[in-house]
């Protein structure tokens, strides 16, 4: 049964870098069949995509992040990790990983990680 | 950017009701459009993909439809397990959107 784990400190300051790490387990993060994103849910709001990645590293990110946004991949370790910088207050929230189906009929995100919440304050 | 709406925000519904949600896409999406239920402090999980293919091991009760730019989730007899909220998802394009939720709750 595949499963995905964020880890990453959760508290930031502001101006700062949020970095998390999504370790995947049973399953190979090399299975060309997915991509490998994060969404995150700021508290008592809805879902917003940050970026989804390949094992390859070919990444597409949400426009509205993308000059802050970095995501990687090893595949040694079987970890996605992202990053983003100079954060405010507003990037507050539960941060997602999950899997994707690359080629699938509905591209939907079938596996999640828990979430981890990181929060942004002095 | 591909904006979702769903209708309604909330619902209030009693166990063995037929419930109906709404989502509309801004712009044509075919059948590029998913479906998720989210419990509280829990992370979503799918449900329909592909506007109306359901999601192995997800009770028949639900069902999806919908193509182009008006898409549904119907749940044909309400559980106790169904009161969540539920959020449609576009992946037409790459910028991948949801919509605002809506927020099932019982009566």
């Amino acid at each position: 049964q595949l499963q995905l784990q964020e880890s990453g400190p959760g508290l930031v300051k502001p101006s700062e870098t949020l970095s998390l790490t999504c370790s995947v387990s049973g399953g190979s993060l090399s299975d060309s069949y997915y991509y490998w994103g994060w969404i995150r849910q700021p508290p008592g709001q809805g879902l917003e995509w940050i970026g989804s990645m390949s094992y390859s590293g070919s990444a597409s990110y949400n426009p509205s992040l993308k000059s802050r946004v970095t995501m990687s991949v090893d595949t040694s370790k079987n970890q996605v990790s992202l990053k983003l910088s100079s954060v405010t207050a507003a990037d507050t929230a539960v941060y997602y990983c999950a899997r994707q189906g690359r080629y699938t009929s509905g591209r939907d995100f079938d596996y999640w990680g828990q979430g981890t919440l990181v929060s942004v304050s002095s | 950017d591909i904006q979702m709406t769903q209708s309604p925000s909330s619902l209030s519904a009693s166990v063995g009701d037929r419930v109906t949600i709404t989502c509309r896409a801004s712009q044509r999406i075919s059948s590029y459009l998913n479906w998720y239920q989210q419990k509280p402090g829990k992370a979503p999980k799918v449900l329909i993909y592909a506007a109306s293919s359901l999601q192995s091991g997800v009770p028949s009760r639900f069902s999806g439809s919908g193509s182009g730019t008006d898409f549904t989730l119907t749940i044909s007899s309400l559980q106790p397990e169904d009161f969540a909220t539920y959020y449609c998802q576009q992946s037409y394009t790459t910028l991948y959107t949801f919509g605002q939720g809506t927020k099932l709750e019982i009566k």
